[in-house]
């Protein structure tokens, strides 16, 4: 099975800057990454699919980048309702896998 | 409008069983594949099944194989997920998703998710 890995765990930002989510997968999945945005007490939203699609609809300060085994979530200039737990996910073979996620939080 | 609608949650003792239902609207439901992803409290997601759009193929992680049958009804436009076995660990908001395409891609419709509670 793949295993996702995400880093930071956590990260601390203020409105305005730019951040960058980093997303490992334990062997290459092509482009097959998605990312997601989840709110406290609300279903995920998808952001971005196939590593670098922004899903409709979604803010053009979201980017993805990468193949293979590594990836990037970045935000060019945080918005208040932008501080919340993201999470990528392969969709390269099943059982698909999540990485555990990065909470964002306001410094 | 495009929207997904979770039932079936509840309280139920380890080894019990529970069906999930999930009832879609606004798209053409046989098109896409549909997922269950579970989210245990205080945690990350986790993906748990997936059925294709023919209904054919069916694919689950390994915590819940032989214990978890993900299943469609293309004619009423609904997702099942019949759990039986239940354990303490299965505890979790169960979301259904739909996917973009008919097998595996992204989810990009979610429901409101659904509780299930493995208690004694």
């Amino acid at each position: 099975d793949i295993q996702m890995t995400q880093s930071p765990s956590s990260l601390s930002a203020s409105v305005g800057d730019r951040v960058t989510i980093t997303c490992r997968a334990s062997q290459p999945i092509s482009k097959k990454l998605n990312w997601y945005q989840q709110r406290p007490g609300k279903a995920p939203k998808l952001l971005i699919y196939g590593a670098s699609s922004l899903q409709s609809g979604v803010p053009s300060r979201f980017s993805g980048s990468g193949s293979g085994t590594e990836f990037t979530l970045s935000i060019s200039s945080l918005q208040p309702e932008d501080f919340a737990t993201y999470y990528c996910q392969q969709s390269y073979i099943t059982p698909s896998s999540f990485g555990q996620g990065t909470k964002l939080e306001i410094k | 409008e495009v929207q997904l609608v979770e039932s079936g949650g509840g309280v139920v003792n380890p080894g019990g069983s529970l069906r999930l239902s999930c009832e879609a609207s606004g798209f053409t439901f046989d098109d896409y594949g549909m997922h269950w992803v579970r989210q245990a409290p205080g945690k990350g997601l986790e993906w748990v099944a997936v059925v294709f759009g023919n209904g054919a193929s069916k694919h689950y992680v390994d915590s819940v194989k032989g214990r978890f049958t993900i299943s469609r009804d293309n004619g009423r436009h609904s997702l099942y997920l019949q759990m039986n076995s239940l354990r303490i660990e299965d505890t979790a908001v169960y979301f259904c998703a739909k996917d973009t395409l008919w097998n595996l891609n992204a989810m990009d419709v979610w429901g409101q998710g659904t509780t299930v509670i493995v208690s004694s």
